[in-house]
């Protein structure tokens, strides 16, 4: 049973450019999450994607997008890069008939930002 | 606005201690709370999910207690090993999005 995926695992980005992340969810969850993790910090929420739209948003700018797409895989974008961008970029998913499941995480993908 | 803290934020241990994470939170009006495990560079590992009914939760060397009216919750790790060295995420889950604490290091040492 194929946990949660991102890809790729490592980016390095210049300032002002923009950046696609990828996350396909464990099989049987239809619901997306994103997080930002900095360095030594606890990982914050970006938004949540359930039946393709943005259900709950975190507070991060509007730089920050996402998308959702049939197959409940999902993208995290961020245009124009700063530095205070390079982080941990976590996705999670999770079944939306109940909160009671809990969250799947997936290995992240670092993003830095020079 | 939930807010979660974690103390200790760093913790070294010789082999075989018993040692216990404490996690708090300021609104109990919770779902369940999650504890998780993340070794350096890497995602992050669920290890105990406690029902906000429950009182705690147990797996193997782990023992996880939940009281929600006082916004509290522990982990508990028996005999230590260096293996168990990694930091450890409490996280409150009340509705749509998990809110973390800053994270516990712990260093076991051989």
């Amino acid at each position: 049973d194929a946990g949660v995926t991102q890809s790729p695992t490592h980016l390095i980005k210049t300032r002002g450019q923009q950046v696609t992340l990828r996350c396909s969810p464990k099989s049987g969850h239809d619901t997306v999450s994103w997080y930002q993790q900095a360095l030594g910090q606890g990982p914050q929420f970006i938004f949540q994607y359930y039946e393709e739209e943005e259900r709950q948003r975190g507070n991060f700018p509007d730089r920050f997008s996402g998308h959702q797409f049939p197959n409940y895989s999902s993208e995290l974008n961020v245009n124009a890069l700063l530095l205070g961008d390079s982080a941990l970029y976590l996705c999670a998913s999770s079944f939306a008939g109940t909160p009671y499941y809990g969250y799947t995480f997936g290995s992240g993908t670092r993003l830095t930002v020079v | 606005k939930q807010e979660v803290t974690q103390i200790p934020a760093a913790l070294s241990v010789p082999e075989g201690e018993n040692l216990v994470l404490n996690c708090s939170f300021t609104d109990s009006a919770i779902y369940n709370l999650q504890w998780f495990r993340q070794d350096p560079g890497k995602g992050l590992t669920s290890l105990l999910l406690i029902q906000s009914s429950q009182r705690e939760q147990t797996s193997g060397r782990l023992n996880a207690s939940l009281d929600k009216s006082s916004g509290r919750s522990t982990l508990y790790i028996a005999a230590s090993q260096p293996g168990d060295s990694a930091t450890y995420l409490c996280a409150v889950n009340a509705g749509n999005m998990l809110t973390f604490g800053g994270g516990t290091r712990l260093m076991v040492k051989p």
